[in-house]
């Protein structure tokens, strides 16, 4: 178990331009999440897959905002025209879902965004 | 929105039991109530969750009341390692995503 990984770390971007992040889940992880945290909130849901199926879009999830889990593995989250309201760290969570009882979503250590 | 309600703020001296209480009079009654904790820039980090009975692992101890409106995590020798902000989270209504509040900043000190 080598734990969620996401891609880059860190990136800083001008405004206006495009930017994709990167998760890996937990292998056999059927459900991933995407979250978004400001600084001094806690993180706040923006979207979440079923295997490659995008099952729910938080209203904070803009049309310039695209999340795709195209073979139900890794999934990508793309901003576009970037704004400087997207600075943010970016996180993402996954879960074997289906199991008796609870889900327990286990975190990635974010990719932290900065647009100039 | 969130269920939970968590105090801002507390102070732990290092090595004694840190307990940090949570109200959550609104979760249903197959609601899970769960426990992250972030250390600065990094991921949350999953710690316990329980729905009716008092939980233990290697982490904390989770204590919940009778009626289910209120919890109490339990870290029992708290080190520096343990200065954090601790969230105390319930599903949304789907039972899909988690909803963060703000948390409690623990601070442990020497």
């Amino acid at each position: 178990d080598t734990g969620v990984s996401q891609n880059p770390r860190h990136k800083i971007t001008k405004r206006g331009q495009n930017v994709t992040f990167r998760c890996d889940p937990i292998s056999e992880h059927n459900r991933l999440y995407w979250y978004r945290q400001t600084l001094g909130q806690g993180p706040e849901f923006l979207t979440y897959f079923q295997n490659e199926a995008q099952l729910e879009k938080s209203r904070l999830l803009s049309d310039r905002f695209s999340a795709e889990r195209p073979k139900g593995s890794f999934s990508t989250l793309e901003i576009q025209r970037t704004e400087q309201g997207d600075s943010a760290m970016y996180l993402c969570a996954s879960t074997r879902w289906g199991l008796a009882g609870s889900e327990t979503q286990y975190f990635g250590p974010g990719t932290r965004l900065l647009v100039l | 929105d969130a269920k939970t309600t968590q105090p801002t703020s507390m102070d732990c001296a290092e090595g004694r039991a840190a307990n940090l209480p949570c109200n959550h009079s609104t979760i249903s009654g197959n609601e899970y109530v769960y426990w992250y904790r972030q250390i600065h820039s990094q991921g949350p980090q999953y710690i316990i969750h329980g729905l009716k009975n008092n939980e233990t692992n290697e982490m904390a101890s989770l204590i919940i009341t009778e009626d289910r409106k209120s919890s109490t995590l339990i870290l029992p020798h708290a080190t520096l390692r343990d200065t954090a902000v601790y969230y105390c989270i319930a599903p949304n209504q789907a039972g899909t995503a988690l909803i963060f509040g703000k948390g409690t900043t623990l601070s442990v000190s020497s």
